[in-house]
């Protein structure tokens, strides 16, 4: 079966620390993946896919593989960055269908 | 170039009845998909239009059902409303069908209560 698991319903960080939001997948095939995020009042929109390699906002994530995990990281943390994040797989084939996650709140205090 | 709209905002219905959302995708794309996102939750997939042809659905009764029109706008129409279709309604559109070429932008969703 085709999942997406965020494991912390909410991550509360304090501004310069770092943060790792974590994101496990489920798929046979080979998946692409995707951060999300969701700033307050405003609408999803992407962060980062993993075929990019590129960090946006100081976020990076890595797909491994072997422990089907996509975990989003940032050194440290910014109080902009609070907002809603969803991990997100997309399958083979040719539909651009995305599985999402539950989501992780990130709540940076000052 | 205007991003993606929704209409209505919000919509409350009552339970037995039918609705209709609307779903103006972004210039230039040709292919919509609508999600549907229950509170607490990741949205969740439920169909995608390509160039007016339905191109894959998720695990909803074919009470919802869709349409895109040549402009490529779309709708979402759900018959027999129940209690459990109250959830935010995503639409997304994209340049294209497949998973990696295209990023998907989202609009800012339609919320259907049904009593």
């Amino acid at each position: 079966a085709q999942r997406v698991t965020q494991p912390e319903k909410l991550l509360s960080v304090f501004k310069g620390a770092p943060v790792e939001l974590k994101c496990n997948y489920s798929y046979s095939g080979s998946p692409e993946l995707f951060w999300y995020v969701q700033y307050s009042r405003q609408r999803l929109q992407l962060l980062l896919r993993h075929i990019s390699r590129e960090s946006i906002k100081g976020f990076t994530a890595d797909l491994n593989k072997g422990e089907t995990s996509f975990h989003l990281k940032k050194p440290f943390a910014q109080e902009e960055d609070s907002a809603m994040y969803y991990c997100a797989l997309s399958g083979s084939g040719n539909t651009g269908k995305l599985i999402f996650g539950q989501g992780t709140t990130l709540q940076v205090k000052p | 170039e205007t991003g993606v709209t929704q209409s209505p905002t919000h919509l409350i219905k009552t339970r037995g009845q039918q609705v209709t959302l609307r779903c103006s995708s972004q210039s230039g794309h040709n292919t919509v998909s609508w999600y549907q996102q229950a509170l607490g939750q990741g949205p969740q997939f439920i169909f995608q239009y390509y160039r007016e042809e339905e191109n894959g659905r998720g695990n909803f009764p074919p009470r919802f059902s869709g349409l895109q029109f040549p402009n490529y706008s779309s709708e979402l129409n759900v018959n027999a409303l129940e209690l459990d279709d109250s959830a935010l309604y995503l639409c997304a559109s994209s340049l294209g069908r497949r998973r990696s070429s295209y990023e998907q932008y989202f609009g800012p969703g339609t919320r259907l209560t049904v009593t």
